[in-house]
Protein backbone atom coordinates (compact mmCIF):
# COMPACT_ATOMS: atom_id res chain seq x y z
CA UNK A 1 0.00 0.00 0.00
CA UNK A 2 1.05 3.45 -0.76
CA UNK A 3 1.76 5.38 2.63
CA UNK A 4 1.41 8.86 2.81
CA UNK A 5 3.07 10.95 5.38
CA UNK A 6 2.08 15.45 6.37
CA UNK A 7 3.79 17.61 7.56
CA UNK A 8 3.57 19.61 10.09
CA UNK A 9 1.44 16.99 12.42
CA UNK A 10 -0.05 20.63 13.72
CA UNK A 11 0.73 24.31 13.33
CA UNK A 12 -0.19 27.22 15.19
CA UNK A 13 -1.09 30.28 12.97
CA UNK A 14 -3.29 33.74 13.26
CA UNK A 15 -5.92 34.81 11.27
CA UNK A 16 -4.34 36.65 8.36
CA UNK A 17 -1.20 34.09 8.02
CA UNK A 18 -0.77 32.17 5.43
CA UNK A 19 -0.26 28.36 5.89
CA UNK A 20 1.41 25.58 3.82
CA UNK A 21 1.08 21.93 4.79
CA UNK A 22 2.56 19.21 2.95
CA UNK A 23 1.90 15.60 1.88
CA UNK A 24 4.50 13.02 0.35
CA UNK A 25 3.70 9.71 -0.96
CA UNK A 26 5.97 6.49 -0.72
CA UNK A 27 5.35 6.37 -4.54
CA UNK A 28 4.88 8.52 -7.80
CA UNK A 29 0.62 8.81 -7.90
CA UNK A 30 0.60 11.73 -10.48
CA UNK A 31 -1.87 13.85 -9.83
CA UNK A 32 -4.38 11.45 -8.15
CA UNK A 33 -4.08 13.33 -4.56
CA UNK A 34 -7.13 15.10 -3.11
CA UNK A 35 -7.53 17.60 0.17
CA UNK A 36 -9.86 17.48 2.74
CA UNK A 37 -11.13 19.57 5.80
CA UNK A 38 -12.26 17.83 8.95
CA UNK A 39 -13.59 20.26 11.41
CA UNK A 40 -14.62 18.42 15.31
CA UNK A 41 -17.74 16.03 15.02
CA UNK A 42 -18.09 16.48 11.87
CA UNK A 43 -17.78 14.88 8.14
CA UNK A 44 -14.71 15.82 5.72
CA UNK A 45 -14.53 18.45 3.50
CA UNK A 46 -13.59 17.84 -0.09
CA UNK A 47 -11.20 21.18 -0.80
CA UNK A 48 -8.95 20.39 -3.29
CA UNK A 49 -8.97 17.09 -6.32
CA UNK A 50 -6.62 16.00 -8.82
CA UNK A 51 -4.08 17.76 -6.87
CA UNK A 52 -4.44 21.57 -7.87
CA UNK A 53 -8.20 21.70 -8.78
CA UNK A 54 -10.59 23.66 -6.49
CA UNK A 55 -13.71 22.10 -5.57
CA UNK A 56 -16.94 23.87 -5.96
CA UNK A 57 -17.88 26.36 -3.25
CA UNK A 58 -14.46 26.18 -1.75
CA UNK A 59 -12.78 29.90 -1.41
CA UNK A 60 -9.94 30.63 -3.55
CA UNK A 61 -7.78 31.09 -0.60
CA UNK A 62 -7.13 27.47 -0.93
CA UNK A 63 -5.01 26.18 -3.53
CA UNK A 64 -3.08 23.05 -4.32
CA UNK A 65 -0.41 21.91 -6.54
CA UNK A 66 2.66 19.25 -6.98
CA UNK A 67 2.74 16.10 -8.90
CA UNK A 68 4.76 12.77 -8.27
CA UNK A 69 5.26 12.41 -4.43
CA UNK A 70 5.58 15.79 -3.26
CA UNK A 71 2.24 17.55 -2.83
CA UNK A 72 1.38 20.81 -0.76
CA UNK A 73 -1.85 22.70 0.59
CA UNK A 74 -1.47 26.60 0.96
CA UNK A 75 -4.29 28.46 2.81
CA UNK A 76 -3.43 32.17 1.59
CA UNK A 77 -4.86 34.48 4.24
CA UNK A 78 -6.07 32.17 7.32
CA UNK A 79 -9.74 32.77 8.33
CA UNK A 80 -11.61 31.63 11.46
CA UNK A 81 -13.57 29.04 9.92
CA UNK A 82 -10.27 27.45 8.41
CA UNK A 83 -9.26 25.88 11.94
CA UNK A 84 -9.66 22.38 11.38
CA UNK A 85 -7.57 19.62 10.30
CA UNK A 86 -6.39 19.12 6.75
CA UNK A 87 -6.07 15.10 5.27
CA UNK A 88 -4.24 14.31 1.95
CA UNK A 89 -6.00 11.09 0.45
CA UNK A 90 -4.07 9.45 -2.75
CA UNK A 91 -6.75 7.96 -5.13
CA UNK A 92 -4.05 6.61 -7.38
CA UNK A 93 -4.47 3.41 -6.35
CA UNK A 94 -6.20 1.02 -3.70
CA UNK A 95 -6.00 0.47 -0.96
CA UNK A 96 -6.48 4.15 -1.48
CA UNK A 97 -4.70 5.71 1.88
CA UNK A 98 -4.98 8.82 3.81
CA UNK A 99 -1.98 11.18 5.42
CA UNK A 100 -2.52 11.66 9.42
CA UNK A 101 -3.52 14.51 9.04
CA UNK A 102 -2.34 17.97 9.91
CA UNK A 103 -3.97 20.21 12.98
CA UNK A 104 -4.22 24.10 12.24
CA UNK A 105 -5.07 25.83 15.21
CA UNK A 106 -4.51 29.29 16.96
CA UNK B 1 -29.62 18.07 -3.23
CA UNK B 2 -27.36 15.49 -2.47
CA UNK B 3 -27.50 13.48 1.02
CA UNK B 4 -26.21 10.92 2.32
CA UNK B 5 -27.84 9.54 5.74
CA UNK B 6 -25.83 6.96 7.65
CA UNK B 7 -27.44 4.39 10.28
CA UNK B 8 -26.66 0.81 11.84
CA UNK B 9 -24.61 1.81 14.01
CA UNK B 10 -24.26 0.57 17.99
CA UNK B 11 -22.77 -0.99 20.74
CA UNK B 12 -21.84 -4.65 19.33
CA UNK B 13 -19.93 -7.21 21.29
CA UNK B 14 -16.02 -8.23 19.65
CA UNK B 15 -16.93 -11.26 17.17
CA UNK B 16 -20.51 -10.00 16.52
CA UNK B 17 -21.98 -8.51 13.21
CA UNK B 18 -23.66 -5.76 12.24
CA UNK B 19 -24.97 -4.10 8.97
CA UNK B 20 -24.82 -0.29 8.29
CA UNK B 21 -26.85 1.58 5.76
CA UNK B 22 -26.08 4.85 3.74
CA UNK B 23 -29.75 6.27 2.29
CA UNK B 24 -29.10 8.50 -0.74
CA UNK B 25 -30.94 10.69 -1.97
CA UNK B 26 -30.41 13.63 -4.90
CA UNK B 27 -28.46 11.25 -7.14
CA UNK B 28 -28.48 7.48 -7.84
CA UNK B 29 -26.34 5.07 -5.85
CA UNK B 30 -26.11 2.25 -8.53
CA UNK B 31 -25.08 4.72 -11.02
CA UNK B 32 -21.90 6.04 -9.45
CA UNK B 33 -18.72 4.73 -7.41
CA UNK B 34 -19.08 4.70 -3.01
CA UNK B 35 -17.31 4.14 -0.52
CA UNK B 36 -16.85 3.66 3.24
CA UNK B 37 -14.28 5.65 5.47
CA UNK B 38 -13.69 5.59 8.97
CA UNK B 39 -12.61 7.06 12.12
CA UNK B 40 -11.59 5.70 15.14
CA UNK B 41 -12.43 7.95 18.69
CA UNK B 42 -9.55 10.60 18.60
CA UNK B 43 -8.00 9.17 15.26
CA UNK B 44 -7.78 9.73 11.40
CA UNK B 45 -9.40 8.72 8.67
CA UNK B 46 -9.14 4.76 7.38
CA UNK B 47 -10.55 4.05 4.02
CA UNK B 48 -12.42 0.76 4.25
CA UNK B 49 -14.37 -0.12 0.85
CA UNK B 50 -15.86 1.07 -2.58
CA UNK B 51 -18.23 -0.43 -5.01
CA UNK B 52 -18.23 0.44 -8.90
CA UNK B 53 -21.19 0.89 -10.42
CA UNK B 54 -20.89 -2.09 -12.14
CA UNK B 55 -20.87 -3.94 -8.99
CA UNK B 56 -16.58 -4.77 -8.33
CA UNK B 57 -15.26 -4.08 -5.15
CA UNK B 58 -12.21 -3.35 -3.24
CA UNK B 59 -11.73 -3.38 0.57
CA UNK B 60 -8.70 -2.15 2.85
CA UNK B 61 -6.64 -5.18 3.84
CA UNK B 62 -8.01 -4.76 7.41
CA UNK B 63 -11.37 -5.67 6.77
CA UNK B 64 -11.05 -7.53 3.78
CA UNK B 65 -13.01 -11.14 4.49
CA UNK B 66 -14.80 -9.52 7.42
CA UNK B 67 -16.66 -6.77 5.72
CA UNK B 68 -18.47 -6.90 2.52
CA UNK B 69 -20.13 -3.53 0.62
CA UNK B 70 -23.41 -3.91 -1.11
CA UNK B 71 -26.19 -1.51 -2.27
CA UNK B 72 -30.01 -1.90 -2.87
CA UNK B 73 -30.88 -0.28 -6.33
CA UNK B 74 -34.12 -0.04 -5.27
CA UNK B 75 -34.03 1.30 -2.13
CA UNK B 76 -31.17 3.13 -3.38
CA UNK B 77 -29.05 2.62 -0.32
CA UNK B 78 -25.35 1.39 0.03
CA UNK B 79 -24.17 -1.13 2.72
CA UNK B 80 -21.51 -2.66 4.82
CA UNK B 81 -21.85 -5.69 6.53
CA UNK B 82 -19.59 -5.92 8.80
CA UNK B 83 -18.79 -9.55 10.55
CA UNK B 84 -16.31 -11.04 13.05
CA UNK B 85 -16.13 -7.27 14.75
CA UNK B 86 -13.13 -6.56 16.59
CA UNK B 87 -12.24 -3.85 19.47
CA UNK B 88 -9.90 -2.10 16.77
CA UNK B 89 -13.22 -1.61 14.18
CA UNK B 90 -14.39 1.15 16.73
CA UNK B 91 -14.99 4.17 14.74
CA UNK B 92 -17.33 6.50 12.94
CA UNK B 93 -18.47 4.62 9.77
CA UNK B 94 -18.84 7.26 6.91
CA UNK B 95 -20.34 6.61 3.40
CA UNK B 96 -19.52 8.98 0.53
CA UNK B 97 -19.81 9.42 -2.87
CA UNK B 98 -16.77 8.72 -5.71
CA UNK B 99 -16.84 11.53 -8.28
CA UNK B 100 -15.71 10.00 -11.34
CA UNK B 101 -15.30 13.08 -13.04
CA UNK B 102 -12.91 14.97 -10.68
CA UNK B 103 -10.27 12.60 -9.97
CA UNK B 104 -12.23 10.29 -8.14
CA UNK B 105 -12.55 12.14 -5.33
CA UNK B 106 -14.78 11.79 -2.27
CA UNK B 107 -17.33 15.14 -3.09
CA UNK B 108 -20.34 14.04 -0.55
CA UNK B 109 -20.12 12.57 3.11
CA UNK B 110 -22.83 11.78 5.47
CA UNK B 111 -22.39 12.72 8.99
CA UNK B 112 -21.65 9.31 10.02
CA UNK B 113 -22.49 6.72 12.58
CA UNK B 114 -20.43 4.94 15.28
CA UNK B 115 -19.74 1.71 16.11
CA UNK B 116 -18.46 0.15 19.28
CA UNK B 117 -16.85 -3.42 19.81
CA UNK B 118 -16.85 -3.87 23.65
CA UNK B 119 -18.03 -6.39 25.94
Amino acid sequence: AIQMTQSPSSLSASVGDRVTITCRASQGIRNDLGWYQQKPGKAPKLLIYAASSLQSGVPSRFSGSGSGTDFTLTISSLQPEDFATYYCLQDYNYPLTFGPGTKVDI
Amino acid sequence: EVQLVESGGGLIQPGGSLRLSCAASGFTVSSNYMSWVRQAPGKGLEWVSVIYSGGSTYYADSVKGRFTISRDNSKNTLYLQMNSLRAEDTAVYYCARVDRLRDYSLDYWGQGTLVTVSS
